[in-house]
């Protein structure tokens, strides 16, 4: 299993441009979550999906969009970059095993907007 | 929604046992506490969880007094590269929205 991945592991954007971030995982996870880390901070809940066709806002969902065709797909989309977006952007999944919260997470996405 | 406290730092040297004790006292009955750990540049890593009392497994132990408002991460005999963050969350599953990080407690180990 390759778990959960993530691409690109870099990218500089100029404000106002458009990107998608891209997230996917093979552990045939219901749930899955996109969370922003900004430095020496923890991890903010940007948008998650507890199944395909299903999302919903997190705690900073202002600025994103998602969608969820798919179980092993959940890519994130920015239509208009700005400063405020500079992050490291992680994407996780897990199962619903009973209340619990074992996530796993990708190796993440390091966003510069200039 | 159940918010956490955790020290912002602590250090310790190779070799001791690291106790790093979170505070949730809002904590709702169908909660889990989860405890990740994160190196630089690297998502965050599940280490432990449990719901009451005591859980172990082979890299830590988790304890949780009877009233569950606050838990108890032990690392026993640290090395540097115990060196990392780590988070205490409290939640479930239904509450997926309501899951906050907060800002960990960075832990330094020392030769």
């Amino acid at each position: 299993n390759a778990g959960v991945t993530q691409t690109p592991k870099f990218r500089i954007l100029k404000i106002g441009q458009s990107m998608t971030l891209q997230c996917a995982q093979d552990m045939n996870h219901n749930y899955m979550y996109w969370y922003r880390q900004d430095p020496g901070m923890g991890l903010k809940l940007i948008y998650y999906s507890v199944g395909a066709g299903i999302t919903d806002k997190g705690e900073v969902p202002n600025g994103y969009n998602v969608s969820r065709s798919t179980t092993e797909d959940f890519p994130l989309r920015l239509e208009l970059a700005a400063p405020s977006q500079t992050s490291v952007y992680f994407c996780a999944s897990s199962p619903p095993s009973g209340g619990t919260n074992e996530q796993f997470f990708g190796p993440g996405t390091r966003l510069t907007v200039l | 929604l159940a918010k956490t406290t955790q020290p912002i730092s602590m250090d310790s040297y190779e070799g001791q046992e690291v106790n790093i004790t979170c505070s949730h006292n809002n904590i709702a009955t169908n909660d889990y506490i989860t405890w990740y750990q994160q190196f630089p540049s690297q998502g965050p890593r599940f280490i432990i969880q449990g719901y009451k009392t005591k859980v172990t497994n082979e890299v830590a132990s988790l304890f949780i007094p009877a009233d569950r408002k606050s838990s108890t991460l032990s690392l026993p005999r640290v090395s540097l590269s115990d060196t990392a963050v780590y988070y205490c969350l409290v939640g479930e599953d239904s509450s997926a929205s309501k899951i906050i990080f907060g800002s960990g407690t960075r832990l330094s180990i020392r030769p």
